[in-house]
């Protein structure tokens, strides 16, 4: 069965600190990966999407890595703050379902002030 | 620019009656379109998808259906609700932003039946 795992569920941290948030993948064989961003009670934003055929991928102070032989996704955020407060989500475009994405249950992220 | 819409954005219904969300996209054509949806504490659950005017796939057998009558129109239908239809409905499309096949979302529906 193939499945997206995040860890942790959970994440506080102060502002300024950089953090790493990861998603994990349980087949290599995937088109991409995309991460999104979700406001409480609000629709999903697309953040980065990385192809099959790409290592990384940036905008502003995110940074997406994907390491499809490891089954692994992170996403780096420089510089953190209270804005970025949110649930982040990672979804897999896997190769044999194509028209289809499984998404992760997200990591909830507080950055205090 | 593509613009995804969704209504009504809230929506309280008692058990039993029957349920209509619709979702329309605008600056594309013939877009692949999603229903999700998320309870709380959980993740995004896949409901249905379609790939083209009156084409529905359905990924969990349940209390709903969908239905796509024109190519930027998804609809998803209930008869008769059930307590667990409860939760935020999503709507999503298929398209082109940095590179292909991006998905991008609705605003939702919270819909809480009584």
């Amino acid at each position: 069965k193939q499945e997206v795992t995040q860890i942790p569920a959970a994440l506080s941290v102060p502002e300024g600190e950089n953090l790493v948030l990861n998603c994990s993948f349980t087949d290599s064989a995937i088109y991409n990966l995309q991460w999104f961003r979700q406001d409480p009670g609000k629709g999903l934003t697309s953040l980065l999407l990385i192809q099959s055929s790409q290592r990384e991928q940036t905008s502003g102070r995110l940074n997406a890595s994907l390491d499809k032989s490891s089954g692994r996704s992170t996403l780096y955020i420089a510089a953190s703050q209270p804005g970025d407060s949110a649930t982040y989500l990672c979804a897999v475009r896997f190769s044999g379902g194509y028209q289809k994405v499984t998404f992760g249950t997200g990591t909830k992220l507080q950055v205090i002030p | 620019s593509q613009t995804i819409h969704q209504w009504p954005a809230t929506l309280v219904q008692p058990v039993g009656s029957p349920l209509s969300l619709e979702c329309t996209v605008e600056g594309t054509s013939n877009p692949n379109l999603y229903w999700y949806r998320q309870a709380a504490g959980r993740g995004l659950q896949l409901l249905f998808y379609s790939v083209g005017i009156g084409q529905i796939s359905s990924e969990v057998p349940q209390n709903l259906s969908a239905s796509r009558p024109q190519d930027r129109q998804f609809i998803l239908s209930s008869k008769k609700l059930l307590l667990s239809d409860s939760g935020f409905y999503l709507c999503a499309w298929w398209g082109w932003r940095e590179g292909p096949d991006e998905q991008f979302f609705g605003p939702g529906t919270r819909l809480t039946v009584l």
